[in-house]
């Protein structure tokens, strides 16, 4: 069964640093790239962006404060995200794939707030 | 950037009725790389459609995506109680991928 749990969530402060996880399982995880999304209260899904074979794209609202890595030994997707502004507050979630996503995970909640 | 527009926001209807749902895009989504995805409240995105009119597996028949280029579709044929939920339609063809801004289907 596949599965991507995310972690790493919490409350921060603004201008701190989190680093989120995704665990998959079920799956050969190097086969796939791996999209994070986020969704703020209450609003639509915004794309932030990929990682497929050591290559990584962004979207510019993110682009330098945020990073996407893995680690194909322990089938784990990263995403770093710094200096984080009150607008940064959402559900991240991970999805399996680059362009549609049959599998996404529950989400890991992020509030930047003093 | 290709900006994806979702239309109604709201639709109330009742079960057993018909649902269509229309996404506008302001540029031609190459190769109708246009994906469905229904969400209900505290959960994450399900994948209906991709490639504008495959259903996803395990997804009921009474679901059906279409078109092309910068218009597309989705059609519910009877709602059923399940079916209340918001629903976006995703490109993937260009980056950034982008997201209408969601139709939420209520019961009337």
């Amino acid at each position: 069964e596949v599965q991507l749990v995310e972690s790493g969530g919490g409350l921060v402060q603004p201008g701190r640093s989190l680093r989120l996880s995704c665990a998959a399982s079920g799956f050969t995880f190097g086969d796939y790239a791996m999209t994070w999304y986020r969704q703020a209260p209450g609003k639509g899904l915004e794309w932030i962006g990929v990682t497929r074979r050591g290559t990584t794209e962004y979207a510019a609202s993110v682009k330098g404060r945020f990073a996407i890595s893995s680690d194909e030994s322990k089938s784990i997707a990263y995403l770093q995200v710094s200096s984080l502004e009150t607008e940064d507050t959402a559900m991240y979630y991970c999805a399996r794939g680059s362009g549609w996503h049959d599998y996404w995970g529950q989400g890991t909640l992020v509030t930047v707030s003093s | 950037e290709i900006v994806l527009t979702q239309s109604p926001g709201t639709l109330s209807l009742s079960p057993g009725e018909r649902a269509t749902l229309s996404c506008r895009a302001s540029q031609v989504v190459g190769s109708s790389f246009l994906a469905w995805y229904q969400q209900k409240p505290g959960q994450a995105p399900r994948l209906l459609i991709y490639g504008a009119s495959s259903r996803a597996t395990g997804i009921p028949d009474r679901f059906s995506g279409s078109g092309s280029g910068t218009d597309f579709t989705l059609t519910i044929s009877r709602l059923e109680s399940e079916d209340f939920a918001v629903y976006y339609c995703q490109q993937y063809g260009s980056s950034p991928r982008t997201f209408g801004q969601g139709t939420k289907v209520e019961v009337k």
